[in-house]
């Protein structure tokens, strides 16, 4: 069975970092894409960015909102992935979610982790 | 940038009824689309991939139709698991995503 278990969320500061980790099982972690999608409160979904496989040169895309702030790596040998957030803004607040790739599309879910930005 | 919107933004409906969904791409994005299902506290649930294909495990009474900028989600006869949001999701390129603004299925 696949499954996908983010950590790391938390209360931060304005302008502080904090990274995300997506665990993951049941699947050869390796050969898929992997993608970064949030959801501020009370609101609809955003997507963040995705990391190809290695066998894609395991390249990085981002959305214009978090590019140069947040960046997405990944280690096959242990099944994670990573979402580095630098800089963080109020605005960043919000249930922070990786998804396997099929096709382009976010084919499995994690359960989320919350991230709020405050003061 | 490609926009995604989707209508209605809400809709209230009684069980056993069919319910459509569209969203509209500000551009052609092929078949480039996908469905969500979200519940509350729940992540999202992928229902249909490349606007037509059914995810496996998802039942048949969902479908998708469409391609180019005009896209459906039919639910054919609503059962009570089926109230939530629906999102659409657009992937024409590969280096960016787009979701629209979600479409809410409520008791009637």
């Amino acid at each position: 069975e696949v499954q996908l278990v983010e950590s790391g969320g938390g209360l931060v500061q304005p302008g502080r970092s904090l990274r995300l980790s997506c665990t993951a099982s049941g699947f050869t972690f390796g050969d898929y894409a992997m993608s970064w999608v949030r959801q501020a409160p009370g609101k609809g979904l955003e997507w963040v960015g995705f990391i190809r496989s290695k066998a894609y040169g395991g390249t990085t895309e981002y959305a214009a909102s978090v590019k140069g702030r947040f960046t997405i790596s990944r280690d096959d040998s242990k099944s994670i992935a990573y979402l580095q957030m630098n800089s963080l803004k109020t605005e960043d607040t919000a249930v922070y979610y990786c998804t396997r790739i099929l096709m382009r599309f976010g084919q499995h879910w994690g359960q989320g982790t919350l991230v709020t930005v405050s003061s | 940038d490609i926009q995604m919107t989707q209508s209605p933004s809400s809709v209230s409906a009684s069980v056993g009824d069919r319910v459509t969904i569209t969203c509209r791409a500000s551009q052609g994005i092929s078949s480039w689309l996908a469905w969500y299902q979200q519940k509350p506290g729940k992540a999202p649930k992928l229902l249909i991939y490349a606007a037509s294909s059914l995810q496996s495990g998802v039942p048949s009474r969902f479908s998708g139709s469409g391609s180019g900028t005009d896209f459906t989600l039919t639910i054919s006869s609503l059962q009570p698991e089926d109230f939530a949001t629906y999102y659409c999701q657009q992937a024409n390129s590969f280096f960016t995503w787009t979701f629209g603004q979600g479409t809410k299925v409520e008791i009637k």
